[in-house]
């Protein structure tokens, strides 16, 4: 399967404790976006990377969350002292920089966090 | 105000129906727009883009009119397997390209 890859795919953790989520994107999509998304709700944007640069944060994106891609392959998601809000749809998706082109942003299966 | 709004539906339509969906959107410096497709508790898939003249694939056309803001999806002849929430999705119109997601819009096929 080529498509963009999500670990793990369920979370339930204690309020307080940290969880990291990866993301694998589909090879040579230099473009990673995570996003989040709560029941009812569309996806919301929380962070972008082109290759292993960050390149821009959403201010739902709080001091509790930081993100990397370190070799500007695969990336993770961490969030330190996890509150009941944080419970929601972690999306991880990926696209190709086509300049004029039209870019489509391909999703993984996403990570469902609970936060009891 | 949200920057993308949809009518959250549901809608209920028979099998062979054609039905309507409609989002506006708030921000003018949009140039991409998409019709995603997300069924219960999966990740969002792309249905088709939207193009400014208008474009068609298959049971589904997508219209835009970029001076209304306005994203329209019509499904005609409907399937069961239709059944699903459909997310209009624009961007920001800025170098990284980040979407910008409606609330999505319910459709229930019945037989």
């Amino acid at each position: 399967d080529t498509g963009v890859s999500q670990n793990p795919r369920h979370k339930i953790t204690k309020r307080g404790q940290n969880v990291t989520f990866r993301c694998d994107p589909i090879s040579e999509h230099n473009r990673l976006y995570w996003y989040r998304q709560t029941l009812g709700q569309g996806p919301e944007f929380l962070t972008y990377f082109q290759n292993e640069a960050q390149l821009e944060k959403s201010r739902l994106l709080s001091d509790r969350f930081s993100a990397e891609r370190p070799k500007g392959s695969f990336s993770t998601l961490e969030i330190q002292r996890t509150e009941q809000g944080d419970s929601a749809m972690y999306l991880c998706a990926s696209s190709p920089r086509l300049a004029g082109v039209q870019e489509t942003q391909y999703f993984g299966p996403g990570t469902r966090l609970l936060v009891l | 105000r949200k920057e993308v709004e949809q009518d959250p539906g549901p809608f209920n339509v028979p099998e062979g129906a054609t039905v309507a969906f409609n989002c506006t959107y708030s921000n003018s410096a949009s140039q991409s727009f998409f019709w995603y497709r997300q069924d219960c508790r999966k990740e969002p898939k792309l249905l088709m883009s939207v193009y400014s003249s208008g474009n068609e694939d298959g049971r589904f056309t997508a219209q835009l009119n970029r001076a209304s803001q306005y994203i329209s999806l019509l499904i005609r002849d409907s399937k069961l397997s239709d059944s699903a929430t459909y997310l209009c999705v624009v961007n920001r119109g800025n170098a990284g390209n980040m979407l910008t997601f409606g609330g999505g819009t319910r459709l229930m096929v019945k037989p």
